[in-house]
């Protein structure tokens, strides 16, 4: 069985520009969630989906973050305009069981260097 | 708010000696608690959780975790490290009464190093 996917792995772009990453749940999982690590601290709870819909945004740092799950497959998160400190790890993660039982499975993450 | 505390960013043990990576938490009602593990270049994995019963748990790779409610502690503990063990460990809350949102409060994490 395929893992959670993200891509791409390693981004480096210069301040201002957009940049979009892309979660590959694992297949039949409702739960997708967005996490992010900076600078070596807290990783970080971005938002949550189920299926197409977010169900929890509240971790999203400002409007310059937009993330999509159309057709509640796969996921994007675009950061536009991207600034310094927008730098650090994106971490994708996806479950199919809500409640004390669910377990989430984490992609390896993408590395956002912003210049 | 919940969150929680890795006291150490870096632990070092060497091989066959007994390793503890500790954690405190802060959460408004009873919490579920949770260990990753993340290798080099890897996804997080999932290490062990408590959710209620023994406060002792096991989990994968012969780690174990205590659950202390008085000290508000979940420290991960391994009777013998292997070099293979070293990589980054994240304690995470989730608050069982109000984390109706599922999403999990993580540590910043602790670089585990066994030496051979």
């Amino acid at each position: 069985e395929a893992g959670v996917t993200q891509f791409p792995s390693h981004s480096v772009i210069e301040k201002g520009q957009t940049v979009t990453l892309r979660c590959d749940p694992i297949s039949g999982h409702d739960n997708l969630y967005w996490y992010r690590r900076v600078m070596g601290k807290e990783i970080k709870f971005l938002l949550h989906f189920v299926k197409e819909s977010k169900q929890d945004e509240s971790g999203m740092p400002n409007n310059r973050f937009l993330a999509e799950r159309t057709g509640g497959t796969y996921s994007t998160l675009k950061v536009q305009p991207a600034e310094l400190e927008d730098s650090g790890v994106y971490f994708c993660a996806s479950s199919y069981i809500s409640g004390s039982n669910e377990k989430l499975f984490f992609g390896s993450g993408t590395q956002l260097s912003v210049l | 708010a919940q969150s929680v505390a890795q006291p150490e960013d870096q632990v070092n043990v060497a091989e066959g000696n007994p390793l503890t990576v500790k954690c405190t938490y802060s959460v408004s009602g009873n919490p579920y608690l949770f260990w990753y593990v993340q290798y080099p270049n890897r996804g997080l994995q999932f290490l062990l959780k408590y959710i209620t019963g023994d406060n002792l748990v096991k989990g994968s790779y012969g780690f174990e975790a205590e659950f202390n409610k008085s000290q508000t502690s979940f420290h991960l503990k391994k009777p013998s490290a292997l070099v293979s063990d070293s990589a980054l460990y994240f304690c995470a809350v989730r608050d069982r009464i109000f984390g109706s949102a599922r999403q999990l409060t993580f540590g910043s994490g602790t670089q585990l190093t066994v030496l051979p």
